[in-house]
């Protein structure tokens, strides 16, 4: 069973960057599997941020106000985000997620546990 | 943008009860309709996938159902460890309900 293990800084400045890593234990990066982000600011909703697959294709959501990308490393079997220019907006708990690309469609069962990243000078 | 919505937004149910959560689509989204629980502090859990499959692992006290705008997730009879939120997701265009929180009355 696929593991999925979050890391980078809990605090960020406004303006500066987010980076968060996803550290995949259990299976290989390169399997069959759209590669995920997700966040959900405190209280509040879940928000899909963008998915990459070990080919490098990605798709994002369309309608997030900041600049995001994908990236994946196969050789740490690990996958990353950055967010720059954040605001306070920006702040929420991030997780990275999966999909098998076998399924019909998106969904994502199999989440790590998730990072609260803050925003804040 | 595809908007989604769920009523109700909060319930309170017994052990034993059989409780519906229902999802709104504001366009056609065909089966394109996952369902999640999650409980305070940790990551949702996928239960059901394509509006009515059964996610492996998942009890079949849950069940889904819909196609189109409207989607109902159903607990046949409420367990303990079932009170949270439960979250629809559309996966046309990827995005989630805001959301029902489940307690216990």
């Amino acid at each position: 069973q696929v593991q999925l293990h979050e890391s980078g800084p809990g605090l960020v400045k406004p303006s500066g960057t987010l980076s968060l890593t996803c550290a995949v234990s259990g299976g290989s990066i390169n399997s069959s599997t759209w590669w995920s982000w997700v966040r959900q600011p405190p209280g509040k909703g879940l928000e899909w941020i963008g998915e990459i697959y070990h080919s490098g294709s990605t798709n994002y959501n369309p309608s997030l106000k900041s600049p995001v990308t994908i990236s994946i490393d196969r050789s740490k079997n690990q996958f990353s985000l950055k967010v720059t220019s954040v605001t306070a907006a920006d702040t929420a708990v991030y997780y990275c997620a999966t999909t098998p690309a076998t399924t019909k469609y998106q969904n994502f069962d199999c989440w790590g546990q998730g990072m609260l990243v803050t925003v804040s000078s | 943008d595809i908007q989604m919505t769920q009523s109700p937004s909060s319930l309170s149910a017994s052990v034993g009860d059989r409780v519906t959560i229902t999802c709104r689509a504001s366009h056609n989204i065909g089966d394109r309709l996952n369902w999640y629980q999650q409980k305070p502090g940790k990551a949702p859990k996928l239960l059901i996938y394509a509006a009515s499959n059964l996610q492996s692992g998942v009890p079949s006290r849950f069940s889904g159902s819909g196609s189109g705008t409207d989607f109902t997730l159903t607990i046949s009879s409420l367990q303990p460890e079932d009170f949270a939120s439960y979250l629809c997701q559309q996966s046309y265009r990827s995005s989630f309900g805001p959301g029902t929180r489940l307690d216990i009355k």
